[in-house]
């Protein structure tokens, strides 16, 4: 299947800072990419839709402000947590979709927040 | 009642067991199924991609649809314990590329040597 890749795959942070992670497709071209947000033993949870070359489509509940989407190339999406908290510590993880019959949709690794 | 409802489990089932998942769910509009894979700590891997009902097979791995009952199935042979995971269904309208994914809870499979 198709490679998604996430960087990092673990971050710690204090409280109030900022973290960016990223989100690659290595092998193939995605204008759009979802991101997700997964809490212990539940299941993923679609923060927002990332869309190349315009703004991001945020689910309800999720402040666009904290949460900074950038879709600078058909290969890249980022997500920067702002100010981040401690009830931000969680599984981030990006999907993306390729570009055959069924646009199946590939995953990421993830990337485990911490925020002390 | 949510759109997509999974047994959470866990499921615990003997190496060699064939396992049954199951999703049911309330959109009739729903047309492309799929299942996923998740090891703890993770990203989901698809694992069956299937359109509208029926059967899809691929190695021990058989997807089963019944739209008319709102119903998917995903049934494990000859189980090993790395099949040890969570089972993730999900189910989207269309299969455009923008289309989100609309997920199950997950079901926890525990197959023990």
């Amino acid at each position: 299947g198709a490679v998604v890749s996430q960087h990092p795959s673990w971050v710690i942070c204090k409280s109030g800072t900022s973290v960016k992670i990223e989100c690659r497709s290595l092998d193939f071209q995605a204008t759009t990419m979802f991101w997700y947000r997964q809490f212990p033993k539940q299941s993923l949870m679609l923060m927002a839709t990332s869309n190349e070359g315009s703004k991001a489509t945020y689910e309800q509940g999720v402040e666009k402000d904290k949460f900074l989407i950038n879709h600078a190339s058909l290969t890249l999406s980022t997500l920067t947590v702002t100010s981040a908290h401690p009830e931000d510590s969680s599984f981030y993880i990006c999907s993306a979709p390729t570009s055959g019959w069924g646009n199946e949709q590939f995953f990421g690794p993830g990337t485990r927040l911490t925020v002390l | 009642q949510k759109e997509v409802e999974q047994d959470p489990g866990p499921l615990s089932v003997p190496e060699g067991a064939i396992v049954s998942l199951n999703c049911t769910y309330s959109n009739s509009a729903f047309q492309y199924f799929m299942w996923y894979r998740q090891y703890s700590r993770k990203g989901p891997e698809l694992l069956m991609y299937t359109y509208s009902s029926g059967n899809k097979e691929d190695g021990r791995f058989t997807a089963q649809v019944d739209k008319s009952s709102k119903y998917i199935s995903l049934f494990i042979r000859d189980s090993q314990p790395s099949d040890s995971a969570t089972y993730l269904c999900a189910m989207r309208i269309s299969n455009n590329a923008g289309n989100m994914l609309t997920f199950g809870g997950g079901t926890r499979l525990m197959v023990k040597p």
